[in-house]
């Protein structure tokens, strides 16, 4: 299994507060990505990195940010807890792409319930 | 834009029938696409994937995929289900280019259930 760890892996908030889950690799890829899994609607991007500090929006971003402040760490903040963003949240790091994709390699989720 | 259709949320089998899951794809651009499996509580796997080499695609556990730019299809089979195969399959495509390339766009996913 790549080196991928979420924390939390279960956590449940009140609506209006801030949360935060990590995503730790030990594999140094240079590219994370968080996604949001929901019944229905699959997997959707939310934000991704492309380096250090280089971090750049997906299709489901509002109400979240992103951090990375070095290789392996990469931070998902929702900054005021809406109970639409209760979902599983999933991180998954890959290498540079070269000439076509490189494999996605998933960690295990992050269940978020907000209440 | 870029999307992923797959047809039928949930698909049954006996053990040791063929497995068939729908994938089509609509992009502006050459696609590359993935087949993912998830099984209960564990994050995605990679089954296979197509970056425009051979159409047809060998990946794990017995499970194949080709490529048809005609249909817009990248389906995935098996000859011969095991029980082992339950889990949700997901289809996904990138397009993007440069730093976007390692975007992936979903479908919603299919849930295959083996009977015995």
């Amino acid at each position: 299994d790549a080196g991928i760890t979420q924390s939390p892996r279960h956590k449940v908030t009140e609506t209006g507060t801030p949360v935060t889950l990590r995503c730790h690799q030990t594999e140094n890829h240079r590219y994370m990505y968080w996604y949001r899994q929901d019944p229905g609607h699959g997997l959707r991007l939310i934000h991704y990195s492309y380096g250090v500090k280089d971090t750049d929006k997906g299709e489901v971003s509002d109400g979240y940010s992103v951090s990375r402040s070095k290789t392996e760490d990469f931070l998902l903040t929702l900054e005021s807890a809406t109970s639409s963003q209760t979902s599983v949240y999933f991180c998954a790091i890959s290498e540079s792409p070269g000439q076509g994709p490189t494999e996605a390699f998933f960690g295990q989720g992050t269940r978020l319930t907000v209440v | 834009a870029q999307s992923v259709t797959q047809l039928g949320s949930h698909v049954s089998v006996s053990e040791g029938a063929l497995v068939l899951l729908r994938c089509n794809y609509s992009s502006s651009v050459p696609p590359y696409l993935f087949w993912y499996v998830q099984y209960p509580n564990q994050g995605l796997q990679l089954l296979l994937k197509y970056t425009s080499a051979a159409t047809l695609v060998k990946g794990i556990n017995g499970f194949e995929a080709e490529f048809k730019k005609s249909e817009t299809s990248f389906h995935l089979t098996k000859p011969s289900a095991h029980m082992s195969d339950a889990a949700e399959y997901f289809c996904a495509v990138s397009v993007g280019r440069g730093s976007t390339l390692g975007r992936l766009y979903f479908g919603r996913g299919t849930q295959l259930t083996v009977w015995p």
